[in-house]
């Protein structure tokens, strides 16, 4: 059964620092990785999609890298804001016939001016 | 602009009361599907439509009803909402199943009381 984990769950940062957040999945066999980021009582923007394939994606200052055989994701924001203040989430997609979402719950960052 | 659009944003009913929750996508997208959000359980699936006239059922399906008669419509009915249906309300769509990303509405925070 694939359960995806999210730690830590809430992170605290000041600005301008490099930060990862991390996201681990039981299972291997998957078909794609998506980070999400979510603002409070609002819904979730996406931010990377990284396919089974592929071991990194990029978009402006977040790299989100891949790791099938250890069961890892990274997300990575460089010289963090506060605006980059969110909650992040990560859905693993699984691969064969029932290609199901599963999310974990997330990391509450705080970027601290 | 390409969005999911979900109406209302805020709704606030009493037990028993029939309400429908609206969801469209200007997107073209074939799949669409609903969530819903609690603290400690994250995102769960109600529903979902792989396309017109093809709905199935998530992992909480009990109390809700969908119809997909529209490519760009999904609404979510609750026939009779209950206190337990309370949550925040999300509503996806993606081009297909499974390879791509998704695209989220803003959400709808439902309180039944």
């Amino acid at each position: 059964k694939q359960e995806v984990t999210q730690i830590p769950a809430a992170l605290s940062v000041p600005e301008g620092e490099n930060l990862v957040l991390n996201c681990s999945f039981t299972d291997s066999a998957i078909y794609n990785l998506q980070w999400f980021r979510q603002d409070p009582g609002k819904g979730l923007t996406s931010l990377l999609l990284i396919q089974s394939s592929q071991r990194e994606q990029t978009s402006g200052r977040l790299n989100a890298s891949l790791d099938k055989s250890s069961g890892r994701s990274t997300l990575y924001i460089a010289a963090s804001q506060p605006g980059d203040s969110a909650t992040y989430l990560c859905a693993v997609r699984r691969a064969g016939n029932n290609r199901k979402l599963i999310w974990g719950l997330g990391t509450s960052l705080a970027v601290n001016p | 602009e390409a969005q999911v659009t979900q109406n209302p944003r805020y709704l606030i009913t009493v037990t028993g009361k029939k309400l429908t929750v609206t969801c469209s996508q200007n997107m073209n997208h074939e799949y669409m599907s609903w969530y819903r959000q609690d603290p400690g359980l994250g995102l769960r699936q109600i529903y979902y439509s792989m396309n017109v006239e093809v709905t199935d059922k998530g992992d909480v399906p009990e109390g809700y009803k969908v119809s997909r008669k529209e490519k760009r419509n999904f609404p979510l009915i609750l026939e009779s909402p209950s206190p337990n249906q309370t949550s925040l309300y999300f509503c996806a769509s993606s081009l297909s199943f499974g390879r791509y990303g998704y695209t989220f509405g803003s959400g709808t925070r439902l309180t039944v009381v």
